[in-house]
């Protein structure tokens, strides 16, 4: 079942914070964190794992709450370069990282 | 390393005809997956294979077949298109499994007419 992502869309100002978040009704061995900006391929930002373990990028952090079956990705300072869509993908027991819909970031100057 | 390759880029077809993506990755990696994806339904698993000789359904695998020709390439089969086909298609890999960073081809943009 697709995971849930929140918002869908969101603006913001250079310097701004933004959370992303990603609900899933299964339970989760990890959630996976991509963007991808327009017309391009998803890129990883990161993985996180359950029992706390966390790989990926330096300037973007993200937390797992293996209780709720829900992830936050922190994103601070926001840079131009940080606008693109941001996709979530959960693994569950049936071994498919299944992937919601995305939330579009933008970053205005 | 080019990293992972889809061949075309765009196509265009008309409905019942048929025509096969192609996908290669020079990683050594195991897995391979295709993806769809459309306008507010993010990326959605068709097939994966997690080793040479090996595929499996994924969310939406109905009106599409796969071939794990070797440890390089995974190719997607549209045996005969559907407008609801019409999509952007990537191709990714990963070293071993779902547990694994994927790594994403650039997209064909396909149209069914």
């Amino acid at each position: 079942q697709q995971p849930v992502q929140s918002p869908q869309a969101v603006i913001l100002r250079e310097g701004e914070d933004a959370v992303i978040n990603c609900s899933s009704s299964k339970a989760l061995y990890s959630v996976h964190w991509y963007r991808q900006k327009h017309g391009e391929a998803p890129v990883f930002l990161m993985i996180l794992l359950k029992g706390g373990e966390q790989k990926g990028h330096e300037k973007i952090s993200a937390s797992f709450n293996e209780k709720k079956q829900q992830s936050s990705l922190y994103l601070t300072a926001s840079q131009l370069s940080y606008s693109g869509t941001y996709f979530c993908g959960t693994l569950g027991n049936t071994g498919k990282l299944i992937f919601g819909q995305g939330t579009t970031l933008q970053v205005k100057p | 390393n080019a990293g992972v390759t889809q061949t075309p880029k765009f196509q265009v077809l008309k409905t019942g005809q048929s025509m096969t993506l192609q996908c290669a990755q020079d990683m050594n990696h195991n897995s391979m997956y295709w993806y769809r994806q459309d306008p507010g339904m993010g990326l959605r698993l068709i097939y994966y294979s997690a080793s040479e000789g090996t595929t499996d359904k994924g969310e939406v695998p109905n009106g599409y077949n796969v071939s794990r020709l070797n440890k390089r390439e995974f190719s997607l089969r549209l045996e005969s298109a559907a407008p609801s086909q019409t999509s952007v298609y990537f191709c990714a890999s990963s070293k071993w499994d779902s547990t694994d960073t994927q790594y994403f081809g650039p997209g064909t943009r396909l149209t069914v007419l």
